[in-house]
């Protein structure tokens, strides 16, 4: 599974966006890249997920560069709540014994 | 549809001493894992279920970890003995298993302390 870079820790005042970059500069054709956020003292919860297009769902939007090599997760309007570990991961998403690797992650710190 | 549950929620042992943690996957999720969470890093997978078969258990320290996922459903983790360095957060995860995709879903996770 290709590596990714995410900064340690980012700042973000309640109700605006929030945007996570992540750096995957050997992510392969066939690597999907996945964002998990654990918020304290609970597992990991799974946000979105793409490949080549970006992506939105009811918790966040995904984009992804054309190169691939980068992306960025949007939160449009955190909250407190949002206040979390957020990790981006690439891997092969296909077929039996694929995993997660995780690494660091990113800090979110919402604040009011 | 209820989550992943895990039991139990923390445990303290002496280290030398033997634990088990126990895993409930959310119903007809055919893959089940179990992860490694140090304080202050990102999970690590041990050991990775298909079924009652194992897929991945090549991060599992197998002279003092072992697991099993009789009958495809529950799943156990045991640590015999336990070292200080197994402090950690033990945290289960299953998705739907198949070729596509996948969604882990995960567990609170056990909270283990060995003094």
């Amino acid at each position: 599974d290709a590596k990714t870079t995410q900064p340690p820790s980012m700042d973000c005042a309640e109700g605006r966006a929030a945007n996570l970059p992540c750096n995957h500069s050997t992510i392969s054709g066939n690597e999907y890249v996945y964002w998990y956020r654990q918020i304290h003292s609970q597992g990991p919860q799974y946000i979105i997920h793409g490949l080549k297009n970006n992506e939105t769902n009811e918790m966040a939007s995904l984009i992804i560069t054309e190169d691939r090599k980068s992306s960025t997760l949007i939160l449009p309007h955190a909250t407190l709540r949002d206040t979390a570990v957020y990790y981006c991961i690439v891997r092969v998403g296909m077929g039996y014994g694929n995993k997660l690797v995780f690494g660091a992650g990113t800090i979110l710190r919402v604040k009011s | 549809e209820a989550g992943v549950a895990q039991s139990p929620r923390y445990k303290i042992i002496e280290k030398r001493q033997s634990v088990a943690f126990w895993c409930n996957p959310i119903s007809g999720h055919a893959t089940l894992y179990w992860y490694q969470q140090i304080l202050g890093q990102g999970p690590k997978l041990l050991i990775q279920f298909q079924n009652n078969g194992v897929v991945d258990d090549s991060q599992l320290p197998k002279d003092r970890f072992s697991a099993e996922r009789l009958k495809g459903v529950d799943s156990t983790l045991k640590i015999q003995p336990a070292k200080l360095e197994d402090s950690a957060v033990y945290l289960c995860a299953s998705s739907k298993g198949g070729t596509g995709v996948e969604t882990q879903y995960f567990g609170p996770g056990t909270r283990l302390l060995v003094l």
